[in-house]
């Protein structure tokens, strides 16, 4: 299993960024996806989730509205749009595989089994 | 949204100690509870799914207890390799959250 994120640069306050992470090793469209960011120094901040087909995506209330995630999985890829950014967006973004698929109905609980290195965003005022 | 809460932030051990981290969420969230270790440099690493399971690659000294709001890591006679931070995270509704870190420190 391997993730392998990218897209991140620095960026000034207000602009925009895309982060692409390129997953192989398994069948991308049995899992749902999620991304993470860390500031340098500090903990783990969970951002955005999607479901295993794209149909539902679930997002942090610091990101809501600024940020959208999207997947194809014709390409083995998940990205993640952000818009409108800020300094406190600042941080490594990882990006995640869930254990299951977020399918609806499900009431299984669920984990991040796999993570990529993480794709640096410095944003600058 | 779920508020997770980690007792102590920090901790000094020494290799073949107990360790207990202890995992507070703000409502109910039922087994929801994950913890992950992550070491300097590198990505987390999931530890325990879905408290009490361990992942098939983590020692059996590592284990969890706990439900509904109260849950506790604990490693038996720590090793070298453990000294890191470990991060609860609630998985019962979106926005996922993590608490703050616990460094395990020598």
């Amino acid at each position: 299993v391997q993730l392998v994120e990218s897209g991140g640069v620095a960026v000034q306050t207000g602009g925009s960024l895309r982060l692409s992470c390129v997953v192989s090793g398994f069948t991308f469209d049995d899992y749902a996806m999620h991304w993470v960011r860390q500031a340098p120094g500090k903990g783990l901040e969970w951002v955005s989730m999607i479901s295993w087909d794209g149909s539902r995506v679930a997002f942090a209330d610091s990101v809501e509205g600024r940020f959208l995630i999207s997947r194809d999985n014709r390409k083995n890829s998940l990205y993640l749009q952000m818009d409108s950014l800020r300094p406190e967006d600042s941080a490594l973004y990882y990006c995640a595989r869930d254990t299951s698929g977020w399918y609806v109905g499900e009431d299984t609980p669920r984990g991040l089994d796999f993570w990529g290195q993480g794709t640096l965003v410095p944003v600058s005022s | 949204d779920i508020h997770m809460t980690q007792s102590p932030s920090s901790l000094s051990a020494s290799i073949g100690d107990r360790v207990t981290i202890t995992c507070r969420a703000s409502q109910t969230i039922g087994r929801y509870l994950n913890w992950y270790q992550q070491r300097p440099g590198k990505a987390p690493e999931l530890l325990i799914s879905a408290a009490p399971n361990l992942q098939p690659w983590v020692p059996s000294r590592f284990s969890c207890s706990g439900s509904g709001t109260d849950f506790t890591l604990t490693i038996d006679s720590l090793q070298p390799e453990d000294f890191a931070t470990y991060f609860c995270q609630q998985s019962y509704s979106p926005p996922w959250t993590f608490g703050q870190g616990t460094k395990v420190e020598i």
